[in-house]
């Protein structure tokens, strides 16, 4: 099984920096995928990581450690519209069907 | 944009009667999926499908079935509505192509599907 947890609501200020920590525990692994939601939306992918180490994309940062069953995503410069749920899954590598166990998300609100 | 349409995106019900929630895809993926979202639960995965005919059970897939007789559509049935699966309901497929920077079978989501069981 897997067990995927995350702080449940952060703030932060209009073009400050912001890290969201996501702690994962599994059977088998095969990447971790971070998912932008804003309210009343669907999930959007963000970022991906498989290896060690950190992935830029922008604004957007993620980075994993696997010995350690952990992963951030860093948010840079930001804006008001990066208010939005975020959320962290796991693809596991066991059963095939290139399943995805999400964590519960991490409300993030950006204020001026 | 992946190509993903959900029908009915909202819907009203009584207890006890079936729905049947669809999911139409246009580019040919193998993997669809349909997970439910509820607060504090984040999103689960109630089924799967993994081909036409071929597919498999999520952590919460009591109280549902699901059918794949085309790969474009996913069928999600609900036998017998109750009130605990009021959800948002999210339909997902395994986009096949993949890049350098997102990997292959990369789940991309339909709009969702709000259904409430009074």
């Amino acid at each position: 099984g897997q067990n995927i947890d995350q702080p449940t609501e952060m703030t932060a200020t209009e073009g400050a920096i912001v890290q969201i920590n996501c702690t994962y525990q599994t059977s088998g692994f095969n990447g971790l995928f971070w998912y932008q939601q804003h309210a009343g939306e669907a999930p959007t992918f963000l970022s991906y990581n498989v290896l060690d180490g950190l992935e830029e994309k922008g604004r957007f940062s993620s980075f994993l450690s696997r010995s350690k069953g952990y992963s951030y995503l860093l948010l840079k410069e930001l804006q008001m519209k990066d208010s939005a749920s975020y959320l962290c899954a796991v693809r596991d590598a066991k059963g095939g069907g290139n399943k995805l166990t999400f964590g519960t998300g991490t409300q993030l609100k950006v204020e001026l | 944009d992946a190509g993903i349409t959900q029908s009915p995106r909202h819907k009203v019900t009584e207890t006890g009667t079936p729905v049947t929630l669809r999911c139409h895809q246009t580019e040919n993926h193998r993997y669809m999926y349909w997970y439910r979202q509820d607060p504090g639960h984040g999103l689960r995965l109630i089924h799967y499908s993994y081909g036409v005919k071929d597919t498999d059970k999520g952590e919460v897939s009591d109280g549902y079935s699901v059918s794949r007789s085309k790969t474009e559509d996913f069928l999600l049935t609900l036998e017998s509505a109750t009130s605990s699966q009021t959800s948002v309901y999210f339909c997902a497929i395994g986009y096949t192509g993949g890049t350098s920077e997102v990997p292959g079978n990369t789940i991309y989501f339909g709009e969702g599907s709000w259904l409430t069981v009074v």
